[in-house]
């Protein structure tokens, strides 16, 4: 076990528009989430981490108007990209934790492309 | 010096080798560790997850920690087309109040 699924798996929109990513642990319940964006041929940039029932706590310059995150139940949480414009065109990318002392567990990420 | 230095390869091996991918760390509070493997376009997948020094194994991939030196392994036996993806190193002081520090991945490629 340990399945986490990420929708939608592929986005293009305009510029302007607000883009909402799902992230569901399926078969765990996940005490906490975090959400990631990757640049080619780079390694994975922990934007912020969500505990359930909890505001999310975000890393240094990331914009949390921008980024808004939900973490509503201890199998969803959701990242929204508000007003995107090309320059958040990346892979966004969750993981969920079953508690502390586990290990994280990945989704399939999310390509979002803003023209 | 960054905490997680992870050589970036590319990798090429033939089928059937064995392939030995290593991480370097300068954090001496690091605890937990882990090897991801990330395939084109996808998200990564937990390999193996190891606390502290020793050996672990499973199948055919074996983890390996070296505190003192600062140093963690991952072996794969018997390589398989199917290995190649980009291999992440990721560890953490604590498990739950620290975040997780990435290498920048490794490409292995098995060519058959």
């Amino acid at each position: 076990g340990a399945v986490v699924s990420q929708h939608p798996s592929w986005v293009i929109c305009k510029s302007g528009t607000s883009v909402k990513i799902e992230c569901r642990s399926l078969d765990f319940q996940a005490t906490t989430m975090f959400w990631y964006r990757q640049f080619p041929k780079q390694s994975l940039m922990l934007m912020a981490t969500s505990n359930e029932g909890s505001k999310a706590t975000y890393e240094q310059g990331v914009e949390k108007d921008k980024f808004l995150i939900n973490h509503a139940s201890l199998t969803l949480s959701t990242l929204t990209v508000t007003s995107a414009h090309p320059e958040d065109s990346s892979f966004y990318i969750c993981s969920a934790r079953r508690d502390r002392g586990q290990p994280q567990h990945f989704g399939d990420g999310t390509r979002l492309s803003i023209l | 010096q960054k905490e997680v230095e992870q050589d970036p390869g590319p990798l090429s091996v033939p089928e059937g080798a064995i392939v030995s991918l290593n991480c370097t760390y300068s954090n001496s509070a690091f605890q937990y560790f882990m090897w991801y493997r990330q395939y084109s376009r996808k998200g990564p997948e937990l390999l193996m997850y190891t606390y502290s020094s020793g050996n672990k194994e499973d199948g055919r991939f074996t983890a390996q920690v070296d505190k003192s030196s600062k140093y963690i392994s991952l072996f794969i036996r018997d390589s398989q087309p199917s290995d190649s993806a980009t291999y992440l190193c990721a560890m953490s002081a604590q498990s739950g109040n620290t975040p997780l520090v990435f290498g920048k991945g490794t490409r292995l490629s098995v060519i058959a």
